[in-house]
């Protein structure tokens, strides 16, 4: 089955406490992506993925780092997690360019960093 | 991308037909016309994109007014599990970078009653 998967699936720390999220998606897409989404402010971009190794800021990159190295992995670390980083995360994955048609989100990451 | 124009809130009758309209007075001549929906906290699902022509499949139409400055998303046969939040997103089908970056406005909030 065609899919996006993230674990864990909810998370509770505390703050500074390293933590990574993964993601996997098992449909051969070149683009990767990280959202995070918070009520009111709906979903925003935090990092995407165009292909293996090359990875760049979206919206909100500021608290998380990325890696690329696989094209099915691209995990979400929080070096140094702080409360404003308490939020739902998604994963989301596509083809890209003129192949793009739909993009496929993960199930959700509920983070709460106390 | 061109901004959009959804109503906050629809209700619709289980078994009845769900139109859920979508202004885009903006868009241009190489933008298409996606819709997705969120339903509880889940990661987002495509439904549908098109151009010009109306379009179909599975789960909903799509209909496109001739100046393409508005849409219609029609579930045909809403059931309880159609509820959720509709988004819908204009944009190029093709970057040459960030390709699959969506943007999310507030959506409309679909409430099918039985």
């Amino acid at each position: 089955e065609a899919q996006v998967t993230q674990n864990p699936r909810y998370l509770i720390t505390v703050t500074g406490k390293k933590l990574t999220v993964t993601c996997s998606q098992n449909m051969n897409h070149e683009y990767m992506s990280w959202y995070r989404q918070d009520p009111g402010l709906g979903l925003r971009q935090i990092y995407y993925s165009m292909n293996v190794e090359v990875t760049d800021k979206g919206d909100v990159p500021e608290g998380y780092k990325v890696s690329r190295k696989e094209k099915r992995n691209f995990p979400l670390i929080l070096e140094s997690p702080s409360p404003n980083q308490t939020s739902l995360y998604f994963c989301a994955s596509s083809f890209s360019g003129p192949s793009y048609n739909e993009q496929f989100f993960g199930p959700g990451t509920r983070l709460t960093v106390l | 991308d061109a901004k959009t124009t959804q109503p906050p809130s629809m209700d619709c009758a289980e078994g009845r037909a769900a139109n859920l309209p979508c202004n885009h007075s903006t868009i241009s001549g190489n933008e298409y016309v996606y819709w997705y929906r969120q339903i509880h906290s889940q990661g987002p699902q495509y439904i549908i994109h098109g151009l010009k022509n109306n379009e179909t499949n599975e789960m909903a139409s799509l209909i496109i007014t001739e100046d393409r400055k508005s849409s219609t998303l029609i579930l045909p046969h809403a059931t309880l599990r159609d509820t959720a939040v509709y988004y819908c997103i204009v944009r190029v089908k093709w970057r040459s970078s960030n390709t699959g970056k969506l943007i999310f406005g507030q959506g409309t909030t679909l409430q099918v009653k039985p």
